[in-house]
Parts: C-alpha cells; sequence; structure tokens
C-alpha cells in the first residue's frame, strides 16, 4: 500500500493549457503539502493544509490553487500554464498538531514538462 | 532569514569507504534539523532527525548526523557505504513558526563506484 500517491507521475502539456495533480495519504495524517523542485532540484514549499484548512502559502502565482476535499487529498490546480512551471512536484503529509517535529511523507512525485 | 547550505554538489565514493555529507544553516533559533534521501523516481523518505538532547542521532540504513552548534552544521555519516546509497541527499531545516514548513537545501547526488 502506497501511503501517499500522486497521479500523474508524469505530466506533458502545452503552455496556456490548465491542469490538475492530484494527490491522495492514506496515513491518517492531518497535515498535506505541496513543493516544487526545480531542475537545479531545489525543493521548496508551496502550500500546505491542515484539516482542510490553509496554513501555508508561499509566494506561488495565483495561477496555482490547492484543493483540499477531505483531509486525505491534497489537489494541484495549476492555470495557464508557464514553461516556467516544469518542474517536479511533491505532495507530502504529517500527522500535524506538532509542527516542525512531525515527520513529512512524500509521494513519489509528478513530473510536469511544459511545451 | 533561515537557509540551508550543501557545500558538495556530487560526491563520489568507493563501495565501502565512510561518506560525510556536510550541511551548513542558518537559523534564529535552535533548529530542527533533518536529512532525507531521494532514490532515483523516488519521493524523499526520511533519514534521521534532530530537535534536542544528544546531538549525535542515529537514523535509518546506518546512517548518523551529529549536529554541532558552534559549526552551525549537521553533518552525515555512513561508516560503510553500500552501492544502494547512491541517491540524492537533502538536509532541511524546520520552521521559525510551528507550521512544519521545512527549508531543502539544494542536495548532494551521491554516487558509488564498485
Amino acid at each position: 500500500d502506497t501511503a501517499v500517491s500522486q497521479t500523474p507521475k508524469y505530466l506533458v502539456t502545452q503552455m496556456g493549457n490548465d491542469k490538475s495533480i492530484k494527490c491522495e495519504q492514506n496515513l491518517g495524517h492531518d497535515t498535506m503539502y505541496w513543493y516544487k523542485q526545480d531542475s537545479k532540484k531545489f525543493l521548496k514549499i508551496m502550500f500546505s493544509y491542515n484539516n482542510k484548512e490553509l496554513i501555508i502559502n508561499e509566494t506561488v502565482p495565483n495561477r496555482f490553487s490547492p484543493k483540499s476535499p477531505d483531509k486525505a487529498h491534497l489537489n494541484l490546480h495549476i492555470n495557464s500554464l508557464e514553461l516556467g512551471d516544469s518542474a517536479v512536484y511533491f505532495c507530502a503529509s504529517s500527522q500535524g498538531g506538532q509542527g516542525a517535529t512531525d515527520t513529512q511523507y512524500f509521494g513519489p512525485g509528478t513530473r510536469l514538462t511544459v511545451l | 532569514a533561515q537557509s540551508v547550505t550543501q557545500p558538495d554538489i556530487h560526491i563520489t565514493v568507493s563501495e565501502g569507504a565512510s561518506l560525510e555529507l556536510r550541511c551548513n544553516y542558518s537559523y534564529g533559533a535552535t533548529p530542527y534539523l533533518f536529512w532525507y534521501v531521494q532514490s532515483p523516481g523516488q519521493g524523499l523518505q526520511l533519514l534521521l532527525k534532530y530537535f534536542s538532547g544528544d546531538t549525535l542521532v542515529q537514523g535509518i540504513k546506518g546512517f548518523e548526523a551529529e549536529f554541532k552548534r558552534s559549526q552551525s552544521s549537521f553533518n552525515l555519516r555512513k561508516p560503510s557505504v553500500h552501492w544502494s546509497d547512491a541517491a540524492e541527499y537533502f538536509c532541511a531545516v524546520g520552521p521559525a513558526s510551528n507550521t512544519g514548513k521545512l527549508i531543502f537545501g539544494q542536495g548532494t547526488t551521491l554516487q558509488v563506484k564498485p
């Protein structure tokens, strides 16, 4: 059983399109995250939700909109895709309520390529 | 501002040799520190973490790390590297607030020679 799963694993699309990446965790965690890993391998947090409530919202273009239908899911919708959005996007989850002491469990990543 | 620096972008060691991966951080208070490993095509897996107490932390897969406040370092070590340790290693520092936000270093690619 995959603890944190993401779909799709690969996503190739044209500039200007709208796409979504889905994330699901079966760990019973309360907190979920989205990270972006650029071509230089830098990992940077984008969003974090705790019990469906947004708690971290980094300086991310508003073309990116996270949606949490329930605490086991955190989807990332991206409008009007740009070349610079090409990256690997990682979803993660943690138990929540403990802040930094939580261990974050990562999904396998979604490689997004914008042509 | 908080930051993490991993000075070595790429390291190659022979199988069976010892390994040390460097990590330096900049942080205003006592940091929470983490090491994660990313195998090719996989997500990140936590190797070990330091919050307080004993400055030498043991992790999974035979790894350990030592927190040195005077040097602002949290270097990862392994006495004998196995070929399966070839991966990307990330050091991360804990948040300024209780939000779980991690700040990652750029990563070190470890190559293991047979």
